[in-house]
């Protein structure tokens, strides 16, 4: 059974570009969140998608967007990069319940120069 | 709002050693706790989970966790450390009921010397 994957593993960009983070749940889970973790810091929640919907969203900018296809897969949108968007970006999934631990994908490493 | 606080960042502990990595939390109502592990270049594992019950918590790789509501703590045990325990720690809460976003301590890098 796979665990939670994200794609690409490594990208560097430069000011001012965009990119788009890829991931697919865990089988079975239909939620997904998106994290960003700085250097030395621990994660920080960016947003939840349940049922194609943005349910919940932290405090980031609208730079930052997303959205949840059919088969539960999530996209990470990100515009006008800065450079201190530079960063680990973690995807976690989770069944339904608000009970139920997410499981983490290996993450994204973005680079912004 | 919800935190969590990690007082430290380093913990250094022998091979066969106990090992004790802190966490202190505030919510506003009954807390959901969890405790994740990073190794380098990975994602986060999840290693034990409180919400209700018996205020020790099992989990896996042989580590447990202490819920005291009293001192609004959490802290990450293992009796006997192992080398390979060595990786970055998180401790992470979020509000019951609800379905609020789990928010993370900062980290506590855990080094084992053999």
């Amino acid at each position: 059974d796979a665990g939670v994957t994200q794609s690409p593993t490594h990208l560097i960009k430069t000011r001012g570009q965009q990119v788009t983070l890829r991931c697919s749940p865990k089988s079975g889970h239909d939620t997904v969140s998106w994290y960003q973790q700085a250097l030395g810091q621990g994660p920080q929640f960016i947003f939840q998608y349940y049922e194609e919907e943005e349910r919940q969203r932290g405090n980031f900018p609208d730079r930052f967007s997303g959205h949840q296809f059919p088969n539960y897969s999530s996209e990470l949108n990100v515009n006008a990069l800065l450079l201190g968007d530079s960063a680990l970006y973690l995807c976690a999934s989770k069944r339904g319940s608000s009970y139920n631990e997410q499981f983490f994908g290996p993450g994204t490493r973005l680079t912004v120069l | 709002a919800q935190s969590v606080a990690q007082p430290e960042d380093q913990v250094n502990v022998a091979e066969g050693n106990p090992l004790t990595v802190k966490c202190t939390y505030s919510v506003s109502g009954n807390p959901y706790l969890f405790w994740y592990v990073q190794y380098p270049n990975r994602g986060l594992q999840f290693l034990l989970k409180y919400i209700t019950g018996d205020n020790l918590v099992k989990g896996s790789y042989g580590f447990e966790a202490e819920f005291n509501k009293s001192q609004t703590s959490f802290h990450l045990k293992k009796p006997s450390a192992l080398v390979s325990d060595s990786a970055l720690y998180f401790c992470a809460v979020r509000d019951i009921p609800g379905n609020t976003p789990l928010v993370f301590g900062k980290g506590t890098r855990l080094s084992v010397i053999a």
